[in-house]
């Protein structure tokens, strides 16, 4: 079955402890994205990556990594996360880019204490 | 810079009334544009897509959505809303040269009511 998995779906940590939040595709596709879900705002765009070691940013970046080491996993990593980063955050991965369907994990529901 | 608008934070309709959401779109040139549906607890997942051509497109589950140049508008209509389309709604907007960036509307979050 075509999906994006995401790990884990609820994550409650403390400020400054650093963490990653996987994102794996089974769908060999190029293109891979991470975004922020706030209320009232939508969703808004961390890191992209149009294919294996090419990352980039998007409108929100501040606080976050990323490293696109294989085609399939796209892990985002806080290193010190601070309580504005409570959030839902999705991975999406799609074919050659954001013109193309995109496929959603189902969420990391962060809360920062 | 490019934007979407979403005007309708919520919008309450009953079951089997016809449904239409608004969409307005600020973009230098025609972009490609897309409505996704997020469901509680779910993922987004792509209801339909306009690239070029009928500007009236149909997509998933009955859904269709017009594009109106004039307007710089991507409506999305059903003519029959069912209880199980209760969910969130994005409309969102890529640039043909850059496909790298999506832009999501704010969502209308869609309640039906028996």
């Amino acid at each position: 079955e075509a999906q994006v998995t995401q790990n884990p779906r609820y994550l409650i940590t403390v400020t400054g402890k650093k963490l990653t939040v996987t994102c794996s595709q089974n769908m060999n596709h190029e293109y891979m994205s991470w975004y922020r879900q706030d209320p009232g705002l939508g969703l808004r765009q961390i890191y992209y990556s149009m294919n294996v070691e090419v990352t980039d940013k998007g409108d929100v970046p501040e606080g976050y990594k990323v490293s696109r080491k294989e085609k399939r996993n796209f892990p985002l990593i806080l290193e010190s996360p601070s309580p504005n980063q409570t959030s839902l955050y999705f991975c999406a991965s799609g074919r050659t880019g954001g013109g193309e369907k995109l496929f959603f994990g189902s969420g990391t529901q962060l809360s920062v204490l | 810079a490019q934007s979407v608008t979403q005007p309708d934070i919520h919008i309450t309709v009953s079951e089997g009334a016809s449904l239409e959401l608004r969409c307005n779109y600020s973009y230098g040139a025609t972009p490609y544009l897309f409505w996704y549906v997020q469901s509680p607890g779910q993922g987004l997942q792509l209801l339909l897509k306009y690239f070029s051509g009928d500007t009236l497109v149909q997509g998933i589950k009955g859904f269709e959505a017009e594009f109106k140049r004039s307007q710089s508008s991507f409506n999305l209509r059903k003519p029959s809303v069912h209880w199980s389309d209760a969910a969130e709604y994005f409309c969102a907007v890529v640039g043909k040269g850059a496909t790298n960036k999506l832009i999501f509307g704010t969502g209308t979050l869609l309640a039906v009511q028996p």
